[in-house]
């Protein structure tokens, strides 16, 4: 059964700082999905990446992809308030034809100023 | 234009109730999908279809049943409805490599 593990659960930080959301998973897939999702809201698609060593960045985000070592990261950069909401990796499971993500708990970022 | 839609937003209903909650997707997708993300925010697939093939989560009652009537419309059928399936509820479709997801539903069981 593929697992996928976000670590922190939580995460407390202050503008203008950096940090990384750690994200592993337990089996083999190359398909690992970013989310970002406000309170009350729905899930926002950040990146996807599809390929060992794909790195990504949008805006203060990167997002990179070690597949061999079954983990992707989430680096924040110069952290701001409106970066704060709960973040998702979701890796691909592709059982059948379609395809369905298998999500972490989550990574809820709180950004102080 | 929204591109996956839900209905209702907000269900609160009494438990052995029977309930229904609508899905369309206006992008043209071939497949769609529900979540279910409970009250620690923990997302968990139920269902994935296409035109041609449903799966279902093992873990999903047979309370909970998908019907589609057409391409653009994946509802979500709930008999007998329990405590435990107060949750958000969340319809997603695909396009290449990226899900794309409702607004969500939030039941509440009573």
């Amino acid at each position: 059964e593929l697992k996928v593990e976000q670590n922190p659960l939580f995460l407390s930080m202050q503008e203008g700082k950096n940090y990384t959301i750690y994200c592993n998973y337990s089996t083999t897939s190359d398909r690992l999905y970013w989310y970002r999702q406000d309170p009350g809201k729905s899930l926002e698609s950040l990146f996807v990446l599809l390929s060992n060593g794909a790195v990504k960045q949008e805006g203060r985000l990167m997002a990179s992809l070690d597949t061999k070592a079954r983990l992707s990261t989430l680096h924040i950069t110069a952290a701001v308030h409106d970066l704060s909401a709960t973040y998702f990796c979701a890796v691909g499971h592709y059982g059948g034809s379609q395809g369905n993500l298998i999500f972490g708990k989550g990574t809820k970022l709180s950004v102080k100023p | 234009d929204t591109a996956v839609s839900q209905t209702p937003k907000y269900l609160v209903t009494q438990m052995g109730n029977d309930k229904s909650i609508k899905c369309e997707q206006n992008l043209g997708h071939d497949t769609m999908y529900w979540y279910k993300q409970d009250s620690k925010k923990f997302l968990k697939i139920m269902f994935s279809y296409n035109n041609k093939e449903l799966i279902i989560n093992e873990t999903v009652p047979n309370r909970f049943s998908p019907k589609s009537p057409d391409k653009a419309h994946l509802n979500l059928h709930i008999n007998s409805l329990e405590l435990g399936d107060s949750a958000v509820y969340f319809c997603a479709s695909k396009r290449g490599e990226t899900q794309y997801f409702g607004p969500g539903t939030r039941l509440l069981v009573l």
